[in-house]
């Protein structure tokens, strides 16, 4: 069954301070990973989108890391900010018949406090 | 101005009554999707078409319901069979772009609509 997981659960870091969520999954074929950010009560939004043969993608604070081999992904923030609060998904798609569904980890819930 | 939209963003059902959540995209997209989201749980797939008058169930169909007589739009039916239908509702649409380094399925969502039973 493909299954992605998240860890932490969630953390609390101080302004200004870096931290790293991690994924682990094991969907197969493998088609893409994404991490996306969820303010509360709003819809994602995606922050970066790597395939099998990409293991680093950057957009802005956010640098995404991709192990294919260890079906492993980080998500790196650098120098929070307070508006980095929110929840982190790390989503994950099979290829499978022209269809691209992808499954969804729980979510890191990040908390930046001043 | 392109995007995918949602309305309500809050909608109240009584027992025994179905409704309907609205979805539209002007992005072009052919896919589309509907979520539920849980408090604590990740996002669960309701519904997805890839293509006009063609839908597909997901991990939790049962007691809702779907068309696809447009492109643009891909309302979801919350009936009165799904007995705990308090949650956050995401649609979401799609294109399958392909790079040098492989295939890419950009999701984009909507802002949600929250439906909550009285």
């Amino acid at each position: 069954k493909n299954q992605v997981e998240q860890s932490p659960q969630s953390l609390i870091i101080l302004e200004g301070k870096n931290c790293t969520l991690q994924c682990n999954y094991t969907v197969s074929p493998f088609s893409n990973l994404r991490w996306y950010k969820q303010d509360t009560g709003r819809g994602p939004v995606s922050l970066t989108i790597m395939t099998f043969s990409e293991n680093t993608k950057s957009n802005g604070r956010y640098t995404a890391t991709l192990d294919a081999d260890t079906k492993q992904s980080s998500l790196h923030i650098t120098a929070s900010q307070l508006s980095d609060s929110a929840s982190y998904i790390c989503v994950v798609s099979g290829a499978s018949g022209g269809s691209y569904i992808p499954t969804f980890g729980r979510g890191t819930s990040l908390i930046v406090h001043p | 101005d392109g995007g995918i939209t949602q309305s309500p963003k809050y909608l109240f059902r009584k027992e025994g009554q179905n409704v309907t959540l609205s979805c539209e995209q002007n992005l072009n997209h052919d896919a589309m999707y509907w979520y539920r989201q849980d408090p604590g749980q990740g996002l669960r797939l309701i519904y997805y078409s890839q293509i006009v008058n063609d839908f597909q169930k997901g991990d939790i169909a049962e007691g809702y319901s779907v068309s696809r007589e447009k492109k643009e739009s891909f309302p979801l039916t919350v009936t009165s069979a799904q007995k705990n239908p308090t949650a956050f509702y995401l649609c979401a649409s799609s294109i399958v772009g392909r790079s040098t380094s492989g295939t890419q399925e950009t999701q984009y969502f909507g802002p949600g609509t929250r439906l909550l039973v009285l």
